[in-house]
């Protein structure tokens, strides 16, 4: 079972649509969740941290559950500029606390 | 401020053969990482220094691989000899702080494709 599982896509929506990421991970010691976001040949970047209270920024919600280690991003009215590949991300756990653990990706493509 | 480097962007080499890759990491950060992601699958954790010390190398796929970070600076991931299954994308990332939900700022990555 791979350690970071997430929907494996591809996802294509129109502009303005609501798209929301699935994710799960098997470390329960696992203490530090993340998205990143992937551009096309581009290295990742940090879209945001998840926390367990839930958190927001602008159009974008994360949501951890630890008791079924779940993760979930909702975008809503999605931008052609949301066009990239979504990273779930665990850090730490056992005895390796700052790696980061990544998923497959989820490719993501927002048409006009 | 520039952020993490890599050189070379690409590299090209034949079974066998030795190739080194390098990283600068953001000025003052003393963690650096390497990473590497082949073709279809997810980007896995390679090795963590913390300034010249190797904090964790349980990635590292086997002994064709040395990683070093000699002053605590830059980083060189030397492959050697390389096999057809190392080739893929392999990046470095830095962070300022050991501690939990820090950043991880990444590089371009190096393509390696070894025929």
């Amino acid at each position: 079972r791979k350690e970071v599982e997430q929907d494996p896509g591809p996802f294509n929506v129109p502009e303005g649509a609501t798209v929301a990421f699935n994710c799960t991970y098997s470390n329960s010691a696992s203490q530090s969740f993340f998205w990143y976001r992937q551009d096309c040949r581009k290295e990742p970047k940090l879209l945001m941290s998840v926390y367990s209270s839930g958190n927001e920024d602008g159009r974008f919600t994360a949501q951890l559950n630890r008791a079924s280690q779940y993760i979930s991003l909702l975008i809503r009215d999605s931008k052609l500029s949301d066009s990239a590949t979504y990273l779930c991300v665990a850090q730490g756990g056992g005895g390796s606390n700052y790696k980061l653990t990544f998923g497959k990706g989820t490719l993501l493509t927002v048409n006009p | 401020e520039a952020g993490v480097t890599q050189f070379p962007s690409h590299s090209v080499i034949e079974k066998g053969q030795t190739v080194t890759l390098r990283c600068d990491p953001i000025s003052g950060h003393d963690n650096l990482y390497w990473y590497r992601r082949v073709m279809g699958k997810e980007i896995k954790f390679l090795l963590h220094f913390v300034k010249e010390s190797k904090q964790d190398e349980s990635g590292m796929p086997n002994n064709r691989f040395l990683a070093e970070r000699t002053g605590g600076t830059y980083s060189t991931l030397k492959v050697q000899p390389a096999e057809l299954e190392d080739s893929g994308v392999y990046f470095c990332a830095s962070s300022p702080r050991l501690a939990l939900w820090e950043t991880q700022y990444f590089g371009p990555g190096t393509r390696l494709l070894v025929l």
